[in-house]
Parts: C-alpha cells; structure tokens; sequence
C-alpha cells in the first residue's frame, strides 16, 4: 500500500494522559499536514510541514499540542495532559507540488477518544 | 470569516439521478484551486476532482464535474447518475497559498 497511512487507527486514553500519533506520508510528497475533524464537522486545519520545517501552526493548536517531521518524512503529532475536548478524528495528508493546483491524499485517520 | 460555504447540511437523490452540491468561497489570491473530497462512513477523505482557478474549462471526472462560476465564486459538484455507493459525506475545500481549508460538508444520501 502505496498512500498515506496513519497509526494507530484508534486510540483511547484517560483525559490527563499524553498520546502520539505517528503519520507515514506518500513517500515522494514534500508536504504534510494534520488536520482535526469533530462529528458532522469538516477538517479544522492544525499544521503543515514541508518537508521537515513547520512552516505554519493553527491557532487550534495549542500548547500542548507538539508536531515534528525530523528527517522529511514521517510525522508525530503528540497530544499532552489530553482532555475530553481533544476527542476528535486527526487526519494527516500528503501532497507533492507547491501551489494550488495539487489534490491532498489523506489517511484514514487516527479516532481519539478521551474518556 | 468563512472561506469556504456550503449552505445544504443534507441532500436526498434518486438512485440514477444527478445532484448538485454547492459550495460558494472566499478569497482574494487570484491564483488558488478548489477540490471536492468524499467522506463515507468509514472515515477516508477521497479526492474527487479539482479546478484551477485559471482553468478556462470547468472540469470532469468520470460521473463527476464541477460548474465553476468564477465571478460568483462557486465551484459546485454534479453528480450524474447517482449510485447508492455516492451516499457520503462531501467536502469542499480550496487550496489557498499553502494551505487546504474545508467547509463543513454536505451529507449526500442516495435512496433506490
């Protein structure tokens, strides 16, 4: 499987705990980005790396929320001290060009719940 | 302010009909591109067709094409001949600069 691939699919944890979320992009994209959807909502923007420097952060993402791309290629998004707001599917997607004219493939998603 | 509108939460179609989903936008980038994706059940976002906005055709995929209106600032999505597979969330998005910003969805069910 050659797309974007997320891991874990799914992920509860008590509200207080730190969680990470690891994202594998299309192999040759140079752009990354992670978003966060909540039920019946559409994906709310948190950040994008091109290759391995965060070039712009949401104001969503607060403080204690950390990505990385070390090396251009995977990605970690790691969620501390979780609270129950932080409940949501995080969505990662990858893309090759720069500009607007190239389609985003997206992941299938990490569901965190926050109990 | 919302860059991205899509004013029907849900739309209902006969199986074999077309529908049209709206989106209308906002932006004064003269250069950006505007995408529609498939959300079904399952979670995956699934890319279904995109327009440049110095495209001079409005584009088609298969059952799917976009009506872009450049001067109203609409790029919405036919679908022709609906399957009950169509049924989904769909998602407007336009690429603006570096970024991809969504509107809310349209929830699509296709009925037989």
């Amino acid at each position: 499987d050659t797309g974007v691939s997320q891991d874990p699919r799914h992920k509860i944890t008590k509200r207080g705990q730190n969680v990470t979320f690891r994202c594998d992009p299309i192999s040759e994209h140079n752009r990354l980005y992670w978003y966060r959807q909540t039920l019946g909502q559409g994906p709310e923007f948190l950040t994008y790396f091109q290759n391995e420097a965060q070039l712009e952060k949401s104001r969503l993402l607060s403080d204690r929320f950390s990505a990385e791309r070390p090396k251009g290629s995977f990605s970690t998004l790691e969620i501390q001290r979780t609270e129950q707001g932080d409940s949501a599917m995080y969505l990662c997607a990858s893309s090759l060009k720069q500009g607007a004219n190239t389609e985003a493939f997206f992941g299938q998603g990490t569901r965190l719940t926050v109990v | 302010a919302q860059k991205i509108t899509q004013t029907q939460p849900g739309m209902f179609v006969q199986e074999k009909e077309a529908v049209t989903l709206d989106c209308t936008y906002d932006t004064s980038d003269p250069s950006y591109g505007l995408f529609w994706y498939k959300q079904p059940s399952s979670g995956e976002m699934i890319f279904l067709i995109y327009q440049g906005s110095y495209d001079q055709q409005n584009a088609t995929e298969g059952r799917y094409s976009l009506n872009f209106q450049k001067a109203r600032k609409s790029a919405n999505l036919v679908i022709s001949a609906s399957q009950l597979g169509d049924s989904a969330m769909y998602f407007c998005a336009m690429c603006e600069g570096q970024n991809f910003v969504f509107g809310p969805g349209t929830r699509l069910s296709v009925l037989p």
